[in-house]
């Protein structure tokens, strides 16, 4: 079945520090989203991408979604301790209407 | 207006036990959905729902799950003879339309199984 994954598994920065998670999926995707969740709580939206190449920028973070529209990254620049959490892709692939999370990537960042 | 919320917020059960896990979705949002979230995973899809009809439940584990949204509206997952591998958060997330659109969570129920 479809399967995405996420690199790195965690990643510790310094503040101010950049930072970019890397996802790919096994499969083609119709589209693609990005989730933050922080300790304790629960994925709140940030961006969809759909289509090939796109990139999008939400002040220090910029998502790209790939060519082959097969992988996505999300770089922030300058990380303030507020970036802190776990952030997930999560794609749609062209089968099927349920998305599929990636493992996620936890963001530490030390002060 | 107020966002997803579920309840209870906490279930412990004991191995064996029925659980019933209650979503109440953004109003007027007519997609529904339910994953299972395990330490340090990604949240894992279960069940869709669009409307009253479950548009995908390719998801859910085995037959011991179900979940229902008889109005389209609040939506039900039902475990039976719980096992100590159904210990997860449950997430419900909502949107407007279908899938390929923002999905509001609800803050979660998390189960215990003993």
């Amino acid at each position: 079945g479809q399967q995405v994954m996420q690199i790195p598994q965690y990643q510790h920065v310094q503040e101010g520090e950049d930072f970019t998670t890397y996802c790919n999926s096994s499969t083609t995707l119709s589209n693609i989203q990005w989730y933050k969740q922080r300790p304790g709580g629960h994925p709140v939206f940030l961006i969809q991408l759909v289509k090939s190449g796109e990139v999008k920028k939400q002040k220090r973070l910029t998502f790209q979604f790939g060519e082959a529209k097969k992988n996505s990254s999300l770089h922030i620049t300058a990380t303030q301790t507020t970036d802190v959490g776990t952030y997930f892709c999560a794609g749609k692939g062209g089968a099927t209407n349920k998305l599929i999370f990636g493992t996620g990537t936890l963001l530490a960042v030390q002060p | 207006g107020a966002g997803v919320s579920q309840t209870p917020s906490n279930k412990v059960t004991e191995k064996g036990k029925y659980v019933e896990l209650r979503c109440d979705p953004i109003s007027g949002h007519t997609a529904l959905y339910w994953y299972r979230q395990s330490l340090g995973q990604g949240p894992e899809f279960l069940i869709y729902f669009q409307g009253t009809g479950a548009a995908d439940d390719s998801g859910l584990p085995n037959d011991r799950f179900f979940a229902v949204r008889p109005e389209g509206s609040v939506s039900t997952l039902k475990i039976q003879r719980t096992e100590r591998g159904d210990s997860a958060v449950y997430l419900c997330a909502s949107s407007p339309v279908g899938t390929g659109n923002e999905q509001f969570f609800g803050p979660g129920t998390r189960l215990t199984v003993l």
